[in-house]
Order: C-alpha cells, then structure tokens, then sequence
C-alpha cells in the first residue's frame, strides 16, 4: 500500500486566492482525519470523518474552511480565501478502527503571502 | 474530557545514554495510548501502542514505552539513543468510554528529543 497520499506537497498561493489540499486515504481505512501543524500552535485537528460522514468539525477555524468527503478513496480541504495566518503544514491521517493508530500522510506545506 | 501532557518540550541526551520522554494521561475510562516520532519535513510516524496486557510495550526502532496506570503516565524510553532518534516525539490518547462509537485521537504538544554524538 502507498500509504496516504496527499497533494500538493508544497503549495505558494497569494493571500486571497482558493486553495484546495487533496487526500487519499489507505484503502480501507474509514476514518480520515485532518490536521494543521506550526510552530505557535502545535498540532491541531481540523475535522475527520467516519464513514465519508463529517463526525466533528469544531477545529475548523473559520467559515474559510471548509472539507468534504465525496467516497472513502477522496478528501478535500479548502481555505477560500486564503490568509497569510493560514501558512503552515496540514497533515491527513486515516485510521481503520477505534483500536487503530493513524497513518499520515507527509502533509502539504502551505504558504500565503 | 481526555488530555495528554508532555510536560518538557525539549530533552537532551548523548548519544549511547539511556533516554525517556514523558507523557500523562487523562481520560474517564480505560485509555488506549500511542506514541509518534516526526522527522524533518515528515508526517507522523507510528512508534508503538498500549491497549490492554502488559504495562510494558515495545515498538519501532527499539522504543519501548511503560504504561503506569496509578501514575496515569505512559512514558517512552530506549536504553541506548542513537544521533538517528533526533525528531519530534508525540504522545496521543484515545478515551474508549464514550458513547459515540468512534472516538478521536488527542495528542500532546510533542517533545524535541536532540541526542548529540
């Protein structure tokens, strides 16, 4: 298995515009997590999913943010519109079971300016 | 509400010593524990992981972490630290007395572990 996949790895977008992260899941696992790393906040849930269902979203930080889950294989995380304070590595994770650890993905660094 | 605390952001050791990094729980019900190593410019890595049996678990890379339920700790140790253990270290707990039928991960704010030659 290729693990979770994310795209872009590194994405430099201008302060206003639509960005759009993309995450694949490991085959199988239902549950798919997604993340937010820098260096002032540490690491912080955004939202995750059971199921392609959207279980808890109270991380998300604001109505810029938005994430969906169309089928099991499929996730997207969308910042419209970007803000400088939105730079920082956002990480996906998928699990199988309440048991489960994660695995993630190595994450898209992103940077507004 | 369940918590992790890694009450040192950074620890320091030389390379061959024994190493510990900390880690406390909190949580209502019986807790399933994890710890994560993150590399430069990496995602998190699963190191090793408590759910229920013997207090002492080991893992990747020749981790090993105690599970201490009267002190609620789940400290994560190796005898010999190699300059290659240098990287982010988090501990994570999932609470199992909810009623959602799936519960989260909450992570500590993650320790540097720096082992110098």
């Amino acid at each position: 298995d290729a693990g979770v996949i994310q795209s872009p790895r590194h994405e430099v977008t201008e302060m206003g515009q639509e960005v759009t992260l993309r995450c694949k899941p490991i085959s199988g696992h239902n549950s798919l997590f997604w993340y937010r790393q820098t260096m002032m906040r540490g690491l912080e849930l955004l939202i995750y999913f059971n199921n392609n269902v959207p279980i808890d979203d109270s991380g998300m930080p604001e109505d810029r943010f938005s994430a969906k889950m169309p089928n099991a294989s499929f996730s997207t995380l969308k910042i419209q519109p970007s803000e400088p304070r939105d730079s920082a590595v956002y990480f996906c994770a998928s699990s199988l079971s309440s048991g489960a650890g994660y695995t993630f993905g190595s994450g898209t660094r992103l940077t507004v300016v | 509400a369940q918590s992790v605390a890694q009450p040192e952001d950074q620890v320091n050791v030389a390379e061959g010593n024994p190493l510990t990094v900390k880690c406390t729980y909190s949580v209502s019900g019986n807790p399933y524990l994890f710890w994560y190593v993150q590399y430069p410019n990496r995602g998190l890595q699963f190191l090793l992981k408590y759910i229920t049996g013997d207090n002492l678990v080991k893992g990747s890379y020749g981790f090993e972490a105690e599970f201490n339920k009267s002190q609620t700790s789940f400290h994560l140790k190796k005898p010999s630290a190699l300059v290659s253990d240098s990287a982010l270290y988090f501990c994570a707990v999932r609470d199992t007395s909810t009623d959602t039928g799936f519960q989260k991960l909450v992570f500590g704010t993650g320790t540097r572990l720096l082992v110098s030659p």
